[in-house]
């Protein structure tokens, strides 16, 4: 199936400070990314939805002046975490669809973990 | 609004068992349903798709939809403990997006 790598898998930050998160699809085009946050023992949360191009559409609830989202290329996106506090430390997942066959597909990245300390 | 439901469990089931795991959502033009499976601190990874109504089978998965009664599940024959993970249920597409549900833990017992 499709390869959508993300990186880095897990940071340490300190509060205060930007983290720059990466999800790149590696072998196909993906003129959309979503970005998920997951707690733990919790599900996925969608973010937001990143568009090659344009503005990402955040949910309700999501700041958008705190989580930045670039979607710069057909097969780049990245989610910042600006003046990160401890209550941002999470999971974030990032997703593509591609269509292998008849159905389109949802990828992930391989996820990452942010401790904020 | 769109919902997908499942039961958070955890499911325990012995080794060697089926395990049988449930989805029901809400939007009656859903079109395509995917089960995924996520170990803990892990993204989840796509088990199987169906689309079309009745059973698809693939290996030790199987996957039942009836539109009709908004349902879609998935059984897991001869579990192993390495099938231990929290299962969840996507429902799509909307737009670009799918809808998951919250997820069953399921746990296979040796």
């Amino acid at each position: 199936g499709a390869v959508v790598s993300q990186h880095p898998s897990w940071v340490i930050c300190k509060s205060g400070t930007s983290v720059k998160i990466e999800c790149r699809s590696l072998d196909f085009q993906a003129t959309t990314m979503f970005w998920y946050r997951q707690f733990p023992k919790q599900s996925l949360m969608l973010m937001a939805t990143s568009n090659e191009g344009s503005k990402a559409t955040y949910e309700q609830g999501v700041e958008k002046d705190k989580f930045l989202i670039n979607h710069a290329s057909l097969t780049l996106s990245t989610l910042t975490v600006t003046s990160a506090h401890p209550e941002d430390s999470s999971f974030y997942i990032c997703s593509a669809r591609a269509t292998t066959g008849v159905i389109p597909e949802a990828f992930f990245g391989q996820g990452t973990r942010l401790t904020v300390v | 609004q769109k919902e997908v439901e499942q039961n958070s469990g955890p499911l325990s089931v012995p080794e060697g068992a089926i395990a049988s795991l449930n989805c029901t959502y809400s939007d009656r033009g859903s079109q395509s349903f995917f089960w995924y499976r996520q170990y803990s601190g892990k993204s989840p990874e796509l088990i199987m798709f169906i689309y079309s109504n009745g059973d698809k089978e693939d290996g030790r998965f199987t996957a039942q939809l009836n539109k009709a009664s908004q349902y879609v599940s998935l059984l897991i024959r001869d579990s192993q403990p390495s099938d231990s993970a929290t299962y969840l249920c996507a429902v799509g597409p909307y737009g670009q997006n799918f809808v998951f549900g919250p997820g069953t833990r399921l746990s296979v017992l040796p």
